[in-house]
């Protein structure tokens, strides 16, 4: 069974340019949730999909934002990026919400830098 | 102060010691999760608990509700286990993961 996929795996956007990164959950997993990690902050919660729906948001700006689609994948979007978004985007996966404690699955991240 | 402390921050060890990552967190959880991150960032988890222990391996993890407190155990460390392990806490009636500061393990040959 194929793993979490996360595409690109590198980018590097210039300040006020605007991002879209993807993630592809493990077959059959229909909730994705999203984490930014920084050296500063460490690992912070972004938000989290199940069946094309936000179930939770983290304390993040409104420039942070994502979607779900019918086959389960999601995307995120940054507008209008500042250098401290520079970070790795983790996404995960799970066959249920998290208030259902079902076991995560990590993708590789992507390390976006911006200049 | 953070709602999930984890100590210590580094740990250097040879190559056969027993190792102790140590978890505390000051909320009410639902589960609690161990995580390993390699160099590169890709994250697997070990360990998801909500009482008692679990094994896998040469890997151990326990958690006292009552204490708020959870350990990760290595027996018999081998250098590939070097590796930043990252404690998280799924908050009780929320839904999403708080994570600690995470400790760097490095284990020489």
């Amino acid at each position: 069974k194929a793993g979490v996929t996360q595409t690109p795996r590198y980018l590097i956007k210039t300040r006020g340019q605007q991002v879209t990164l993807s993630c592809s959950p493990i077959s059959g997993h229909r909730s994705v949730s999203w984490y930014q990690q920084t050296p500063g902050q460490g690992l912070q919660f972004l938000f989290e999909y199940f069946s094309e729906t936000q179930r939770n948001k983290g304390n993040f700006p409104g420039r942070f934002s994502g979607r779900q689609f019918s086959n389960s994948r999601s995307e995120m979007n940054v507008s209008t990026l500042e250098l401290g978004d520079s970070a790795l985007y983790l996404c995960a996966s799970s066959w249920a919400p998290r208030r259902y404690n079902s076991p995560l699955h990590f993708g590789n991240g992507t390390r976006l830098t911006v200049t | 102060k953070n709602e999930v402390e984890q100590s210590p921050q580094n740990l250097t060890a040879q190559e056969g010691e027993f190792i102790t990552i140590n978890c505390s967190y000051s909320v009410g959880i639902s589960a609690l999760h161990w995580l390993q991150q390699h160099p590169g960032g890709g994250i697997v988890s070990l360990f998801m608990l909500s009482s008692g222990k679990k094994k896998h391996g040469r890997l151990i993890a326990t958690i006292n509700i009552q204490e708020k407190h959870s350990s990760l155990h290595i027996t018999a460390s081998h250098p590939r286990d070097s590796a930043v392990y990252i404690c998280a806490v799924q908050i009780q009636g929320a839904q999403k993961l708080v994570f600690g500061q995470g400790t760097r393990l490095t284990i020489n040959p």
